[in-house]
């Protein structure tokens, strides 16, 4: 059975600070792996997909890895700002191949406060 | 573009009531559509999926049923609900191909009492 674990659990920073958010994974047999935010009493917002052949994806100020050999992720954010503040979640899409129809393991997420 | 509505918002049920949460998705054809329940202090868990109108799958037992009538709705119901039902409810779509995102609705916060 796939398990997503997010470390830590609450991040605090100064705005301005780069960041590091991780998560890792037992199963290494993913499809991909994807970074969402969530903000309070909100739905998820996708920031970033990364592919199970690929080690890293880019958008703006976030940078996502990927080893799939050892299982695991890491979501960078550079300059972090008073608006990152957010719960960031990761999700791996299970198992490989056809059957695994999208179905989607998250990590219990980091809460973010980064304050000014 | 492709957008997904998921209503209501908020739902203050009683206990022993049904319930009926719906959810479209506009602007794609064909989309895997899937329920998530995220639980006060707990990860999101993936309920149902359907990868077709009236292809339903289950992921956990449960007092929930699910529903597909139409290739871009999805339905989500219980003819009694329990206190443990409470939680924030959220539909997703992805593309039928596979490697692809997913995209979540905005919820509906359901609380049971």
């Amino acid at each position: 059975k796939q398990e997503v674990t997010q470390i830590p659990a609450a991040l605090s920073v100064p705005e301005g600070e780069n960041l590091v958010l991780n998560c890792s994974f037992t199963d290494s047999a993913i499809y991909n792996l994807q970074w969402f935010r969530q903000d309070p009493g909100k739905g998820l917002t996708s920031l970033l997909l990364i592919q199970s052949s690929q080690r890293e994806q880019t958008s703006g100020r976030l940078n996502a890895s990927l080893d799939k050999s050892s299982g695991r992720s890491t979501l960078y954010i550079a300059a972090s700002q008073p608006g990152d503040s957010a719960t960031y979640l990761c999700a791996v899409t299970r198992g490989a191949g056809g059957t695994s129809y999208g179905k989607l393991t998250f990590g219990q997420g980091t809460i973010l406060t980064v304050h000014p | 573009s492709q957008t997904i509505h998921q209503w209501p918002a908020t739902l203050v049920q009683p206990v022993g009531s049904p319930l009926s949460l719906e959810c479209t998705v506009e602007g794609t054809s064909n989309p895997n559509l899937y329920w998530y329940r995220q639980a006060a202090g707990r990860g999101l868990q993936l309920l149902f999926y359907s990868v077709g109108i009236g292809q339903i799958s289950s992921e956990v037992p449960q007092n929930l049923s699910a529903s597909r009538p139409q290739d871009r709705q999805f339905i989500l119901s219980s003819k009694k609900l329990l206190l443990s039902d409470s939680g924030f409810y959220l539909c997703a779509w992805s593309p039928i191909w596979m490697g692809t995102e997913a995209f979540f609705g905005q919820g509906t916060r359901l609380t049971v009492v």
